[in-house]
């Protein structure tokens, strides 16, 4: 079956310009997570949702991060007056936490941000 | 100290060889263990789960230590599509999976 899309694959934006990224989970899958990966870094925890609770936004940044997930379906991160250190691969995954795989996340082929 | 620390090699042997890894982590508390494989300029893709009885999944084994914090991976008769990074990942609290550095592995003809 279709896997975790993200849009757009690459994005290129000015110092100081909002950029918005788009997740679409794994249909069914009820939990999301946006992680992110710098040059020569692991990968870091952002931000989760899980069905209607209230998210867990504990690896945020900074304020200038935000992130909202529709219907329970498709999420946008967004970055208010990006900087030069947000330049990554932001990365997302669902999973589903009421199956025998609960803990198996899967994850989306990322968006690399280049902020110039 | 780093949550989950992995030798980052690189790691380069010949077609056929046996390669393990491991890893070890530093929150007692965590639940789930995994290995993922990152292919350049690609998302992670998981391996295998672990387990505390180990398991395998054909060439590749994966084995749990809860009392000395430890994970481990072996590749058995490696090929050359298994050149990738392998990422050592723990599930922490609130389902937050937490990487390691990975270690690279080339496998050469």
């Amino acid at each position: 079956g279709a896997g975790v899309s993200q849009s757009p694959s690459n994005k290129v934006t000015e110092k100081g310009k909002d950029v918005e990224l788009r997740c679409d989970p794994i249909s069914g899958h009820t939990a999301l997570y946006w992680y992110r990966q710098s040059l020569g870094q692991g990968l870091e925890f952002l931000i989760y949702f899980q069905g209607n609770s209230a998210p867990d936004k504990s690896g945020l940044p900074s304020d200038r991060f935000s992130a909202e997930r529709t219907g329970g379906s498709v999420s946008t991160l967004t970055i208010q007056r990006t900087q030069q250190e947000d330049s990554a691969v932001y990365l997302c995954a669902s999973s589903s936490p009421g199956s025998g795989r609960a803990n198996e996340q899967f994850f989306g082929p990322g968006t690399r941000l280049t902020v110039l | 100290r780093k949550e989950v620390e992995q030798d980052p090699g690189p790691f380069n042997v010949p077609e056929g060889a046996t390669v393990a890894f491991n890893c070890t982590y530093s929150n007692s508390a965590s639940q789930s263990f995994f290995w993922y494989r990152q292919d350049c300029r690609k998302e992670p893709k998981l391996l295998m789960s672990v387990y505390s009885s180990g398991n395998e999944d054909g060439r590749f084994t994966a084995q749990l230590n809860r009392a000395s914090q430890y994970i481990s991976l072996l590749i058995r008769d490696s090929k050359l599509s298994d050149s990738a990074t392998y990422l050592c990942v723990v599930m922490g609290g609130a389902q937050k999976l937490v990487f390691g550095q990975g270690t690279r592995l080339t496998i050469n003809p």
